[in-house]
């Protein structure tokens, strides 16, 4: 069954505490995996859009790469304004032609 | 300078009425979706246009139906309102029909309650 897995579903870190977020998936035939932040009350907004495996993507405090199964979204350094939650989304082919959104990971940084 | 715009933000209602939303983009692009998102922030699209013609039209209820008069604007019509069509519902929109490839650009969403 073609899905995709956001983990972890929450993540608190302190300001200045480094990490990862993944987006694990099962689809045949990726054409596009792509990275949105949501923030409360508002509309995903867009980050990354990768293509191949083993390609990077760098925004500031983000850097976002992918593999055959999976991507990560790194947060270096995150301040408070990147709390928000950070959604997954996968485009594959076939007769479907579909995008396939993860359920997200809320992050939260203090202070 | 908003590129997606919906209205309204915010839409509440009693079981059993007929509403609509609607969805306006500024980007040029030609193709325009309809998302639901359910209070999990799982978001999962309903319907996506391509220059005013249907091409993804997912199980949903017959009481939910688009219409697109031009390619700029994707509005959505529900008939006979249920408690469990409560959601927020985002509009968005890509350059080209590629949904799997094209990135696609979201409104700021309509929170619907069914009361």
């Amino acid at each position: 069954e073609d899905q995709v897995t956001q983990s972890p579903e929450a993540l608190r870190l302190q300001e200045g505490e480094s990490s990862s977020l993944n987006c694990s998936y099962t689809v045949s035939g990726l054409r596009g995996l792509f990275w949105y932040r949501q923030d409360p009350g508002k509309g995903p907004e867009f980050l990354f859009t990768l293509y191949s495996a083993g390609e990077e993507k760098e925004k500031e405090r983000l850097k976002a790469t992918l593999t055959k199964k999976e991507s990560f979204l790194h947060i270096t350094a995150p301040k408070p304004e990147d709390s928000a939650t950070y959604l997954c989304a996968v485009g594959y082919g076939g007769a479907t032609n579909k995008l396939i959104f993860g359920t997200g990971t809320l992050l939260a940084v203090q202070p | 300078d908003t590129a997606v715009s919906q209205t309204p933000k915010y839409l509440v209602t009693q079981m059993g009425n007929d509403k609509s939303i609607k969805c306006e983009q500024n980007l040029g692009h030609d193709t325009m979706y309809w998302y639901k998102q359910d209070s999990k922030k799982f978001l999962k699209i309903m319907f996506s246009y391509n220059n005013k013609e249907l091409i993804i039209n997912e199980t949903v209820p017959n009481r939910f139906s688009p219409k697109s008069p031009d390619k700029a604007h994707l509005n959505l019509h529900i008939n006979s309102l249920e408690l469990g069509d409560s959601a927020v519902y985002f509009c968005a929109s890509s350059r080209t029909s590629g949904v799997s490839t094209d990135t696609q650009y979201f409104g700021p969403g309509t929170r619907l309650t069914v009361l």
